[in-house]
């Protein structure tokens, strides 16, 4: 059971325009999100956070949005810049819950000059 | 500052054998995880560690096994290897879990990739 989904397992998009990555959740419990980049070869990177008592994080060309009604949140990155080119992993995190993060699948952005 | 660094950085073993995995954490984080993460997937939480002794763990058999050292470096060891524990092998440092924003970022390594033959 895939807690965490990220039904979009590529996106490709041109330089300087918007990405919109998007991720589900299904547990309710869950109140801290965080987004990972991951370049081949390499382990993943903490990208950006945002706590369940928030509904945007902004940091630079990053910008998280959660619609906790929905259970959904969504990566915003403007300008797209080809060096975005990666793997994007969404994590949930329950304190309640052995405080292990929960990753979805991941979508592979490719950002096209 | 020195970041996550792990050992090996591949491997091949045969089913049955057994394997140990190392990990450096990052200068001044006191808590080790350890991800598996399959081709294809995201990674998938195995167990974490504080203060040397194991307070998370996720679906894993009894044969993966963990330690942390008092310098907070650890050791993952996987018993009677099985094809599907052919991985690429996360290692992840961070200070202790908390709800600030810091304490619950971590930092990762870039992993140990076993292939079991």
């Amino acid at each position: 059971d895939q807690q965490v989904k990220q039904n979009s397992p590529s996106l490709s998009v041109q330089e300087g325009r918007i990405s919109i990555l998007n991720c589900d959740y299904t547990n309710s419990m869950f109140d801290y999100f965080l987004w990972y980049k991951k370049y081949p070869a390499e382990g993943p990177t903490f990208l950006i956070s945002i706590s369940s008592i928030k509904d945007k994080n902004e940091d630079g060309r990053f910008t998280v949005f959660l619609n906790k009604s929905a259970k959904h949140l969504s990566l915003h990155i403007v300008p797209s810049q080809p060096g975005d080119s990666a793997v994007y992993f969404c994590a949930a995190f329950n304190a309640g819950n052995n405080r292990k993060l929960i990753w979805g699948l991941g979508t592979s952005l490719a950002v096209n000059p | 500052e020195t970041g996550v660094t792990q050992s090996p950085t591949h491997l091949i073993k045969t089913r049955g054998q057994q394997v140990t995995l190392r990990c450096s954490s990052q200068s001044g984080h006191n808590t080790v995880s350890w991800y598996q993460q399959a081709l294809g997937q995201g990674p998938q939480f195995i167990f974490q560690y504080y203060r040397e002794e194991e307070n998370g763990r996720g679906n894993f058999p009894p044969r993966f096994s963990g330690l942390q050292f008092p310098n907070y470096s650890s050791e993952l060891n996987v018993n009677a290897l099985e094809l599907d524990d052919s991985a690429l092998y996360l290692c992840a440092s961070s200070l202790a879990w908390g709800r600030d924003s810091g304490a619950n970022v971590l930092t990762f390594g870039a992993g140990s990739r076993l292939t079991v033959l």
